[in-house]
């Protein structure tokens, strides 16, 4: 049975970064039949994707245009996980996070199956 | 402001059908056969419900079913259930790698 388990601090000053770890068992960070996303949620801009990372002979990464210059979405093969990095946060990133798979195996890459139990991440001094 | 276009509440008593619609544009819903649609209860991660327009996971009733009809995609939910209380969430590929929700419909089971 297939199970992300997300980390990470609930709280972020404005202007520091944002770091989230999802945790995956059963499954492979690196699977050639996988990928792994992270999106958020808020009342305002409700459910927005924000990338995905895979591996299919080499690691790739797709990230959302409007996050793209403040993002990055890390594998850790060491430890079958991958992480969310968000820069120079403010505010408005403040969201429910939550990590999320989509799999070839049955579904499509766009259809996400599996999700973590999401982690509300809060931007304040 | 959600790049895809749901109403914001739907209800229909036990027993009855209800039809939540998710507008999109030639780019996205109208391009692609990639919908899928979202349960999600209070405090909860989102379900998937639908993949591929029409397509059910294993182990979600057949009261729910999915339909498109140009750049208008459409859940369905027949013979409500108190436990289908929710929101609903649509998705659309949207072509160059990227990802569009809906901004969600809750539903009331009256």
């Amino acid at each position: 049975q297939v199970q992300v388990q997300q980390s990470g601090p609930g709280l972020v000053k404005p202007s520091q970064t944002l770091s989230l770890t999802c945790a995956i068992s059963g499954d492979s960070v690196s699977g050639n039949s996988v990928v792994w996303n992270w999106i958020r949620q808020s009342p305002s801009r409700g459910l927005e994707w924000l990338g995905r990372t895979y591996y299919r002979s080499k690691w790739y990464n797709d990230y959302a245009v409007s996050v793209k210059s403040r993002i990055t979405i890390n594998p850790d093969t060491s430890k079958n996980q991958f992480s969310l990095q968000l820069n120079s946060v403010t505010p408005e990133d403040t969201a429910v996070y939550f990590c999320a798979r989509g799999s070839r195996d049955g579904y499509n890459y766009w259809a996400f199956d599996i999700w973590g139990q999401g982690t509300m991440v809060t931007v304040s001094p | 402001q959600s790049a895809l276009t749901q109403p914001p509440s739907a209800s229909g008593s036990p027993g009855q059908s209800v039809t939540i619609s998710c507008t999109g544009s030639s780019s996205d819903v109208g391009g692609y056969n990639y919908v899928s649609w979202y349960q999600q209860h209070p405090g909860k991660a989102p379900k998937l419900m639908i993949y591929e327009v029409n397509k059910r996971p294993s182990g979600v009733p057949d009261r729910f079913s999915g339909s498109k009809s140009g750049n208008t995609a459409s859940l369905t939910v027949s013979g409500l259930q108190a436990e289908d209380e929710a929101d609903y969430y649509c998705s659309s590929y949207a072509g160059s790698n990227n990802l569009v929700f809906g901004g969600g419909t809750k539903l009331t089971v009256l």
